[in-house]
């Protein structure tokens, strides 16, 4: 059953506190990207990977880390320095960019994210 | 700076009604144009995708058009269902990173 998964679905958190999200996908994507959502606002990028052990900054990296060791894993940390992290996080994945089909990203189910 | 502006922000219609949501963008150079269907609490879904030289496509009750001249797109929904009720939003590939709109509100109401 191929697919993009993250785990929990939902997580709660104390302040100050680090926290890492899962990402794994098996439909054998170069490319994967953590996005954002907050209510009323579009995604916004965080971070991305188009290949195993690189990975860029996007629009809101700030607060953030993430690691990329091995294809189908694109892990999220959300640090004590980021101030706002309670929102819905996305992760995606898709074909290398360049490499035609359109580069459909594929989304995983989302993180509901609560800082207490 | 790319961006995709979406209207309107929210909708409400009776079931059945028709509706036609709106985007418009200034992203360079332009790849691809993405409608994507997103539940409350999911993931968004792909619904379809257009290349410049592409103006309407269809997937069952969603048509997409686009003018590449005006860069305006436009997704139109024909006999809504309660189902239908999510949130619309519009994509467009220049480079490597997408851009994404805010997305528009749908509620269908019995």
């Amino acid at each position: 059953d191929g697919g993009i998964t993250q785990s929990p679905k939902y997580l709660f958190r104390k302040e100050g506190q680090n926290v890492t999200l899962s990402c794994e996908q098996n439909l054998n994507h170069d490319a994967m990207y953590w996005y954002r959502q907050d209510p009323g606002q579009g995604l916004r990028l965080i971070y991305y990977s188009q290949i195993v052990n690189d990975f860029q900054k996007g629009d809101i990296a700030e607060g953030y880390s993430v690691s990329r060791e091995k294809k189908e894993s694109f892990p999220l940390t959300v640090t004590s320095a980021q101030k706002n992290p309670t929102a819905f996080y996305l992760c995606a994945s898709s074909i290398a960019p360049g490499t035609g089909s359109y580069n459909e990203q594929f989304f995983g189910p989302g993180t509901r994210l609560t800082v207490l | 700076k790319n961006q995709v502006e979406q209207s309107p922000q929210s909708l409400i219609i009776l079931e059945g009604k028709n509706c036609t949501l709106q985007c418009n963008y200034t992203v360079s150079p332009f790849s691809n144009l993405r409608w994507y269907k997103q539940d409350t609490g999911r993931g968004p879904v792909s619904l379809t995708i257009m290349t410049f030289s592409e103006n309407t496509k269809s997937n069952g009750r969603y048509t997409a058009t686009l003018d590449a001249d005006t860069k305006q797109s436009s997704l139109h929904i024909t006999a809504s269902q309660l189902s239908d009720s999510a949130s619309y939003i519009c994509v467009v590939r220049g480079g490597d990173i997408p851009t994404f709109g805010r997305g528009t509100s749908l509620i269908v109401h019995p």
